[in-house]
């Protein structure tokens, strides 16, 4: 069952920053936030992951709420290949829930 | 490097026909692996994952199942396909303890 609220959609122009909202009110002390990003006609591809401190990898950067109640997934210059579904998941990958559960994510739109 | 199968790629089958799905992973040993189903225009929804040779666990209750006969193989079936079933079918893995679920190119099934 999803657990993180996320926009429907959301539009950027090319070249600029895009900064994607997460809502997980409920997440507990060892859930990491997961995002995903879905590309039409593909499965989902990992984008980045944090537990507390923000995280950059080569891809995007995550910005982690201090009570850690919501995230921002952030993109720093949106190319018209970042148009996709974005995924935010809450969960704990070495407790006993093996299994990854998507909700509904949000329909990134890139504008040339 | 691990990579992962899918076949076949679309596939457009008649009410009430068999259907098998078959998934396989290479470069990896005792992944965790994964059935998620994706209907038009929706988002993913797991259907089967196993931890191991044998083990099924079964997320929704429906007229698909799932099998792992060697470690690297995963195989989705039906004795009778409904109209339902049409959608777009990934497998995916993820190696015990790591934190990374890796998608496969996915099948695309048309019921007609």
């Amino acid at each position: 069952d999803a657990k993180t609220t996320q926009p429907n959609s959301m539009e950027s122009n090319e070249e600029e920053p895009v900064h994607l909202p997460c809502n997980h009110s409920t997440i507990s002390g060892t859930d990491y936030i997961h995002w995903y990003r879905q590309l039409p006609s593909q499965g989902p591809e990992y984008v980045i992951h944090g537990l507390t401190s923000n995280v950059n990898n080569r891809m995007a950067s995550l910005a982690i709420a201090e009570d850690r109640k919501s995230s921002t997934l952030i993109l720093h210059r949106a190319t018209l290949r970042d148009a996709a579904v974005y995924y935010c998941i809450q969960w704990n990958y070495g407790g006993a829930t093996n299994k990854l559960i998507f909700g509904t994510g949000t329909l990134l739109a890139v504008q040339p | 490097s691990q990579t992962i199968h899918q076949w076949p790629a679309t596939l457009v089958q008649p009410v009430g026909s068999p259907l098998s799905l078959e998934c396989t992973v290479e470069g990896t040993s005792n992944p965790n692996l994964y059935w998620y189903r994706q209907a038009a225009g929706r988002g993913l929804q797991l259907l089967f994952y196993s931890v191991g040779i044998g083990q099924i666990s079964s997320e929704v209750p429906q007229n698909l199942s799932a099998s792992r006969p060697q470690d690297w193989q995963f195989i989705l079936s039906s004795k009778k396909l409904l109209l339902s079933d049409s959608g777009f079918y990934l497998c995916a893995w993820r190696g015990q303890g790591t934190d990374t679920q890796y998608f496969g190119p996915g099948t695309r099934l048309t019921v007609l």
